[in-house]
C-alpha cells in the first residue's frame, strides 16, 4: 500500500528565503506527483504535475523535482513571500491504484 | 471559468439527519472523487466514479452513498450511520482514469464544504 509522508508538519522562514518541502512515497510504481496548496478552510489548489517519465516541472516561483528511484519529491519556493504562507500537499497516483494518495501536508508560514 | 463547484460552504446536520452535499463540473472530465479531510490526517477517499452510472467505494465508505446520473454531476450524501460526519469535504474530478492516459492529467479541486454535526 502506497503511503506518503512530508517532513516537517510545520515550517517558518523569514520573508525573502528560498526554501525546500519535501515529500517521499514508499512505491516507486507511480504514474504521477501532484503538488497541491490549501489555504485556511479552502480547497485545494493544483500547483504542478509532474508525469513518472518527467524529472522536474517549473512555475515562476516554483519547482518540483521528483526522483522516482529514490521515492522522493521536493517543492522549491524561491523568494519566498508572505502570501505562500499555507498548507502545501503532495500526493501520487499509483499503479494498480488509479487514485490520489496525499501525504499530511506542510504547514508554511512566511514571516514578514 | 471551467472549475466544480461545491454547495453548500457550510452545512449543519442534526443527529440522525442524511444529508447531501453537492459537486457538480463543467470541466468535461469523466472521474470525480470526494474526500474527506480531518485536522492531522490528511485527505481520505471516499468514493470515485470514473463513468456515468457506476461509482467505487474508497478506503472511508461507510456511512456515505452516492450517485452518478449526470457526467457533471456527484453528489454525496452522509447517512445517518456515519457516526462522526464532522470534516472538511473535498469533491474533485480529472479527464480520464490515469492508466489510459499514462498519467499526463492531474486532479481539479472544488473550494469544499464544511460539515457540522449539531
Amino acid at each position: 500500500k502506497q503511503e506518503v509522508t512530508q517532513i516537517p508538519a510545520a515550517l517558518s522562514v523569514p520573508e525573502g528565503e528560498n526554501l525546500v518541502l519535501n515529500c517521499s512515497f514508499t512505491d516507486s510504481a507511480i504514474y504521477n506527483l501532484q503538488w497541491f496548496r490549501q489555504d485556511p478552510g479552502k480547497g485545494l489548489t493544483s500547483l504542478l504535475l509532474i508525469q513518472s517519465s518527467q524529472r522536474e516541472q517549473t512555475s515562476g516561483r516554483l519547482n518540483a523535482s521528483l526522483d522516482k528511484s529514490s521515492g522522493r519529491s521536493t517543492l522549491y519556493i524561491a523568494a519566498s513571500q508572505p502570501g505562500d504562507s499555507a498548507t502545501y500537499l503532495c500526493a501520487v497516483v499509483s499503479f494498480g491504484n488509479e487514485k490520489l494518495t496525499f501525504g499530511t501536508g506542510t504547514r508554511l508560514t512566511i514571516i514578514p | 471559468d471551467g472549475g466544480i463547484t461545491q454547495s453548500p460552504k457550510y452545512l449543519f446536520r442534526k443527529e440522525g439527519q442524511n444529508v447531501t452535499l453537492s459537486c457538480e463540473q463543467n470541466l468535461n472530465h469523466d472521474a470525480m472523487y470526494w474526500y474527506r479531510q480531518d485536522p492531522g490526517q490528511g485527505l481520505r477517499l471516499i468514493y470515485y466514479s470514473q463513468i456515468v452510472n457506476d461509482f467505487q467505494k474508497g478506503d472511508i465508505a461507510e456511512g456515505y452513498s452516492v450517485s452518478r446520473e449526470k457526467k457533471e454531476s456527484f453528489p454525496l450524501t452522509v447517512t445517518s450511520a456515519q457516526k462522526n460526519p464532522t470534516a472538511f469535504y473535498l469533491c474533485a474530478s480529472s479527464i480520464f482514469s490515469a492508466i489510459d492516459l499514462q498519467g499526463d492529467y492531474g486532479y481539479t479541486f472544488g473550494s469544499g464544504t464544511r460539515l457540522t454535526v449539531v
